[in-house]
């Protein structure tokens, strides 16, 4: 069955300190990996976006990172700001369809506290 | 920022009410979608289009309806609403290339009494 799972669940860290986020997915046939940012109440944005020969993609304050022999992919924010408060999405593509079927992790909700 | 739009942003509404939820793009992206996303919990995919008078159901059965009559608007209907119903709902849009980043409308969180 293909899934991804994130952990942690949720995280609270103080704001400039660093963080990683971890994606395990079981997709299969692979395609390529991306990271979502969904604010409280808004709609997800794009953050990073990785194929399966790419092994680390920045953004910013923003570094994705993927294993896909391991199946494993994080997303490590550094000096972390008060905006950076929301849900993490980590999504993963198939090639087994036309639509480049995607599936979706349930997120991980970061709080940056002042 | 993304050019797609929904409307409304939010909706409460009785139940056997029919509504539309509204979504539209002027980025000219052939294929558009519409996802269902509780509190805490993934999208789940419900309906997709490839074009202009394509429509397809996704993974997750919806008694909504879509229609596609023109590119840039890819309405979703229910014909009576149910308390069930309750959620937020994302439309989104993409290019017909492999890696085409999905771009999100803001959503619409509907609630159904």
């Amino acid at each position: 069955k293909n899934q991804v799972e994130q952990s942690p669940q949720s995280l609270i860290i103080l704001e400039g300190k660093n963080c990683t986020l971890q994606c395990n997915y079981t997709v299969s046939p692979f395609s390529n990996l991306r990271w979502y940012k969904q604010d409280t109440g808004r709609g997800p944005v794009s953050l990073t976006i990785m194929t399966f020969s790419e092994n680390t993609k920045s953004n910013g304050r923003y570094t994705a990172t993927l294993d896909a022999d391991t199946k494993q992919s994080s997303l490590h924010i550094t000096a972390s700001q008060l905006s950076d408060s929301a849900s993490y999405i980590c999504v993963v593509s198939d090639r087994g369809s036309t639509l480049g079927r995607l599936y979706f992790g349930r997120g991980t909700q970061l709080t940056v506290w002042p | 920022e993304a050019d797609i739009y929904q409307t409304p942003r939010y909706l409460v509404i009785g139940t056997g009410k029919k509504i539309t939820l509204e979504c539209s793009q002027t980025m000219g992206h052939d294929k558009m979608y519409w996802y269902q996303q509780d509190p805490g919990m993934e999208l789940h995919l419900i309906h997709y289009s490839y074009g202009v008078n394509s429509t397809e159901k996704g993974d997750l059965s919806s008694e909504s309806t879509v229609s596609r009559i023109r590119t840039e608007h890819f309405p979703l209907t229910l014909e009576s609403a149910r308390p069930s119903h309750t959620s937020q709902y994302l439309c989104a849009s993409g290019g017909l290339a492999g890696l085409d980043t999905q771009y999100f409308g803001p959503g619409t969180r509907l609630t159904v009494l």
